[in-house]
């Protein structure tokens, strides 16, 4: 079992739509968590960290549930340049390396 | 402020010889990391140094690999003699303290090609 699994996707939405993806965690010591943006043969790029009590970054919202072992992204208000892949990480507990997951695919339509 | 780079973006070599990646972190950034994606998989992390010194390199495949930071600054990462399943894309990441977040911050990658 992957340490980091989510949904590969793709996810095809109109412009204007809501969006969610969801991420499970098998290691309940990971501390911190974090979802990347990664755009087509370019870097993971940080798109937010993830708090216990969930944070918002204009129309991108991102909950922690730690019972569950279970992250989330939402984006509000699709955009086509929201088009990419997006990564769910995990930062192994006690050490400072991140686990990531496969991906999820996200193709934005006019 | 300048990102994480890396150098080269691309190397393409034969089986059997030497290549040394270069990874330079952002500016006053202590931790360095190295991961890297096969193709098809997910990124995956190699090790990670804090200055000149390797806090974790549990995720080295093989003693084919072998990564410096001297004085801290920047870091290269060789691996000698290449193999074909070494093909992949090398990222770089830095990051400071901050908190207990870490948040780390990647370079554009190098990709490896080994024929």
């Amino acid at each position: 079992r992957k340490e980091v699994e989510q949904d590969p996707g793709p996810f095809n939405v109109p412009e204007g739509a809501t969006v969610a993806f969801n991420c499970t965690y098998s290691n309940s010591a990971s501390q911190s968590f974090f979802w990347y943006r990664q755009d087509c043969r370019k870097e993971p790029k940080l798109l937010m960290s993830v708090y216990s009590s969930g944070n918002e970054d204009g129309r991108f919202t991102a909950q922690l549930n730690r019972a569950s072992q279970y992250i989330s992204l939402l984006i509000r208000d699709s955009k086509l340049s929201d088009s990419a892949t997006y990564l769910c990480v995990a930062r192994s507990g006690g050490y400072n390396k991140l686990i990531f997951g496969a991906g999820t695919r996200l193709a934005v339509h006019p | 402020e300048a990102g994480v780079t890396q150098f080269p973006s691309h190397s393409v070599i034969e089986k059997g010889q030497t290549v040394t990646l270069r990874c330079d972190p952002i500016s006053g950034h202590d931790n360095l990391y190295w991961y890297r994606r096969v193709m098809g998989k997910e990124i995956k992390f190699l090790l990670h140094f804090v200055k000149e010194s390797k806090q974790d390199e549990s995720g080295m495949p093989n003693n084919r690999f072998l990564a410096e930071r001297t004085g801290g600054t920047y870091s290269t990462l060789k691996v000698q003699p290449a193999e074909l399943e070494d093909s992949g894309v090398y990222f770089c990441a830095s990051s400071q303290e901050s908190g207990s977040i870490y948040e780390q911050y990647f370079g554009p990658g190098t990709r490896l090609t080994v024929t």
